[in-house]
């Protein structure tokens, strides 16, 4: 079958470094989503990754290995703002979106 | 600005009603998707729609109905045989089935009283 694990709840530090693992299995690849979504509100898009490696987009980074059926999301200089959830999905081969559940980031100051 | 627009933001039904959800866009997407949120879980597809006039069931279809009379609309009618439809739901569009990522609304949130 077809499933996303990322961990429920984080909780991290106002200016420090967290990781958001994903760990995906689809029925065919076409790609890995990472969105954020605060309380209430609608899941915004942050990145996408096909290919194996790290893309980098401001404090927000994300790595994806298509061999480990792995990816992560990298958030540095942790602002309060950046409390909320991070949304993984995996594309698989029919261009469906499969979701993570979302993990819930805690900052603390 | 372009963006998706859904209505109402909060809904209050009484059991054995049906509600309509309203999602409209115009970034002139081709692709418009319905998903339900419910807490501790991952999105779930509830209908989608690639083309004008034709839409095909997600993964949560039942007790739900869709039209899409119009590239612009795809309302999402909760009818009285959903079970347990309080939840949180999604209004999304992208250019294309294979394309890009998805742009949501701002969500509507049903309560059955």
């Amino acid at each position: 079958g077809q499933n996303i694990d990322q961990p429920t709840e984080m909780t991290a530090t106002e200016g420090a470094i967290v990781q958001i693992n994903c760990t995906y299995q689809t029925s065919g690849f076409n790609g890995l989503f990472w969105y954020q979504q605060h309380a209430g509100e609608a899941p915004t898009f942050l990145s996408y990754n096909v290919l194996d490696g790290l893309e980098e987009k401001g404090r927000f980074s994300s790595f994806l290995s298509r061999s480990k059926g792995y990816s992560y999301l990298l958030l540095k200089e942790l602002q309060m703002k950046d409390s909320a959830s991070y949304l993984c999905a995996a594309m698989d081969s029919n261009y469906q979106l499969i979701w993570g559940a979302g993990t819930k980031l805690i900052i603390k100051p | 600005d372009g963006g998706i627009t859904q209505s109402p933001k909060y809904l209050f039904r009484k059991e054995g009603q049906n509600v309509t959800l309203s999602c409209e866009q115009n970034l002139n997407h081709d692709a418009m998707y319905w998903y339900r949120q419910d807490p501790g879980q991952g999105l779930r597809l509830i209908y989608y729609s690639q083309i004008v006039n034709d839409f095909q069931k997600g993964d949560i279809a039942e007790g739900y109905s869709v039209s899409r009379e119009k590239k612009e609309s795809f309302p999402l009618t909760v009818t009285s045989a959903q079970k347990n439809p309080t939840a949180f739901y999604l209004c999304a569009s992208k250019p294309g089935e294979d394309t890009g990522e998805l742009f949501f609304g701002e969500g509507s949130r049903l309560t059955v009283l």
